[in-house]
């Protein structure tokens, strides 16, 4: 199994709702990660989890909050979100933090109104 | 931070060898050149990497010049399948670790 996969493939939510976009990946890779990116533009990284543990967060505000429950798992709940923030959202992981051949999942697309 | 200059855009004909160059004129002596690629709604995809040495898989070659600063991405025969975003990547080092940091990209047509 050489995939990362998202759910759900695409997401509206309202400015006051509560959700949560899950990354899952059974390849054995300890480091994961979460990037944004808008229409046109390249991939903005977020979040990097090395063993389960945050190791870069890239100034995000704190209406997004990422969570790794163990090693396969790579969650982001969003909370309060602004039509802005509308974008595809990226999962990646990494045999290591060491190592930046990443395995990309197909994206959550969100959609904030 | 290292960081890469690439052609926002490029044409190719079906068949032919496309050449993709990048500038990272501010890379150090220890850090890798990556290279992905974006289909149109998909994730991106790894392609190929390399640090001095030219480099070959099945997918594409990576040229690196022998002062670092440049390189240049190959699809020796592209196809239709091969447009998309290309980008050239150069790891930055964070205290938390490796950064994957994407720049503008080229974006690659192959035409028919």
């Amino acid at each position: 199994d050489t995939e990362v996969t998202q759910t759900p493939k695409h997401l509206v939510m309202g400015m006051t709702n509560k959700k949560s976009l899950k990354c899952e990946q059974h390849m054995g890779h300890r480091a994961m990660y979460w990037y944004k990116q808008k229409a046109k533009k390249p991939p903005e990284l977020m979040f990097v989890y090395s063993y389960e543990k945050l190791s870069i967060n890239e100034s995000v505000p704190s209406r997004f909050s990422p969570e790794c429950p163990n090693s396969s798992l790579l969650n982001l709940h969003l909370h309060a979100l602004q039509p802005e923030d509308s974008a595809l959202y990226l999962c990646a992981s990494a045999t290591g933090p060491m190592n930046t051949e990443a395995f990309f999942g197909q994206g959550t697309r969100l959609t904030v109104v | 931070d290292a960081k890469t200059t690439q052609p926002p855009s490029m044409d190719c004909a079906e068949g032919r060898a496309a050449n993709l160059p990048c500038n990272h004129s501010t890379i150090s002596g220890n850090e890798y050149v990556y290279w992905y690629r974006q289909i149109h709604s998909q994730g991106p995809q790894y392609i190929i990497h390399g640090l001095k040495n030219n480099e070959t898989n099945e997918m594409a070659s990576l040229i690196i010049t022998e002062d670092r600063k440049s390189s240049t991405l190959i699809l020796p025969h592209a196809t239709l399948r091969d447009t998309a975003v290309y980008y050239c990547i150069v790891r930055v080092l964070n205290t938390g670790g490796f950064k994957t940091i994407f720049g503008a990209g080229t974006r690659l047509f192959v035409k028919a």
